[in-house]
This record gives structure tokens, sequence and C-alpha cells, in this order.
């Protein structure tokens, strides 16, 4: 079955730092981009940060560019946002979501989710 | 940034009836948009693909339409399960976007 699990969410102050990870499995990880998506309370949803399936290219929402970098481990099958300078606003449920490859060669949509983390950004 | 707006926001239907949800892009995106149905305390699920294909396991009375700037997430007739609130996702540009979400509610 494909899945993926996050963990390492939590409380904590801001400015603080957080690392979050999802572990996937039943696919062959190191052939997919994989993306980060947030969803603060009673909020929709934001996109966060994506990752080629080399890991060699990045991508950033403004909203947390220079603070949070997006990393993979394709031996481990896990993917990693690792979350600095922390402020309230980024208080939400991180979801990582696997991107869809189609036979056409889009990589548009995302196709795999996990159920979330839960990052709490207070003092 | 190419902004995505749903309408309506909210949508109060009856099991059985048709839902016929709305998106348009600021600027074109091609046919790379995405529709995700979202339920409470739930991840997103995947719907519609490249604007009119269903992803796996979606029954046939999801139907996404549309290209360039204006995109529409039909449902042909609502079944319980259906009232839950979609979002559309564009990845055209950088950087990837959603809209606001509409509601489809029980009347």
């Amino acid at each position: 079955e494909v899945q993926l699990l996050e963990s390492g969410g939590g409380l904590v102050q801001p400015g603080g730092s957080l690392r979050v990870s999802c572990a996937a499995s039943g696919f062959t990880f190191s052939s997919y981009a994989m993306r980060w998506v947030r969803q603060a309370p009673g909020k929709g949803l934001e996109w966060v940060s994506a990752i080629s399936a080399s890991g060699g290219s990045t991508y950033y929402a403004d909203s947390v560019k220079g603070r949070f970098t997006i990393s993979r481990d394709n031996s481990k099958n896990t993917l990693y946002l690792q979350m600095n300078s922390l402020r309230v606003e980024d208080t939400a449920v991180y979801y990582c979501a696997k991107v869809l490859m189609t036979a056409a060669g889009t990589y548009c949509s995302m196709d795999v989710w996990g159920k979330g983390t839960t990052v709490t950004v207070s003092s | 940034e190419i902004v995505l707006t749903q309408s309506p926001a909210t949508l109060s239907l009856s099991p059985g009836e048709r839902a016929t949800l709305s998106c348009r892009a600021s600027q074109s995106v091609s046919s790379c948009l995405a529709w995700y149905q979202q339920k409470p305390g739930q991840a997103p699920r995947l719907l519609i693909y490249d604007a009119s294909n269903r992803a796996t396991g979606i029954p046939p009375r999801f139907s996404g339409s549309g290209s360039g700037t204006d995109f529409t997430l039909t449902i042909s007739s609502l079944e319980p399960e259906d009232f839950a609130v979609y979002y559309c996702q564009q990845r055209s540009n950088w950087p990837l976007t959603f809209g606001g979400g509409t509601k489809v509610e029980i009347k």
C-alpha cells in the first residue's frame, strides 16, 4: 500500500526550530518529486515547499523562504522539512504529498497525501 | 503569482442534486489544474488531475472540464459522502497555488 506518514510536529515557541519528517512506503520514493502543504486552523490549503526526485531542485513559498529547508534522504525513503525562526502564523497541520507523474509527462497534482502532523507555535 | 478564485464559497444542495463548482485563474494555467476533496479532520484527496482526468478510484459522478483560465468540477448526483470542501490547485507556474475552497453542504 502506498503510504506517507508524517512525524515530528509539536509545540514550539516563536523563534524556535522544528524538523518534521515524512516516511514513504509502497512506492519507489527516489523516483518522485515531493511537496509540503500546510493548513492553518480553519483555513484553506497553502503550498509550502517542493523538491525534485533527486533533491537537486527545491522551491519555496515566499512566506517561508529563508526560514524553511526541504530535503530528502532517498536511502531512507524520507522527506524532511527543517523549520527555523518559527512564527505564530506558521501554526498549521503540515502534510507531505507525492507528486503525480502522468503518462502525458505532467507533474501538476499530488496523488498521495499523509495524514499530517500538527505544528503549534506559541509562547 | 497565479491567483485561483473559487465560486461559490458555499453551495447548499440536497443529495441527488447536481453540483457545479467553478475555479477561475488570474492567468492561463493551460490544463495544469487539479481538484481535491477534503473532509473534516482528513487529508485532501485528489479527484481530478490535468483539468479533466479522474484520479484512481474516483467514481464517474465526478468530472472536470476547462482549460486556460476557467475550470469546472461537476458532481452529477450528490451522494451523502460528497458533502465536503473542494479545492482547485495549479502548478503551471511557481508558486503552486490553491483556490480558497468551495464548501458543499447539505441543504
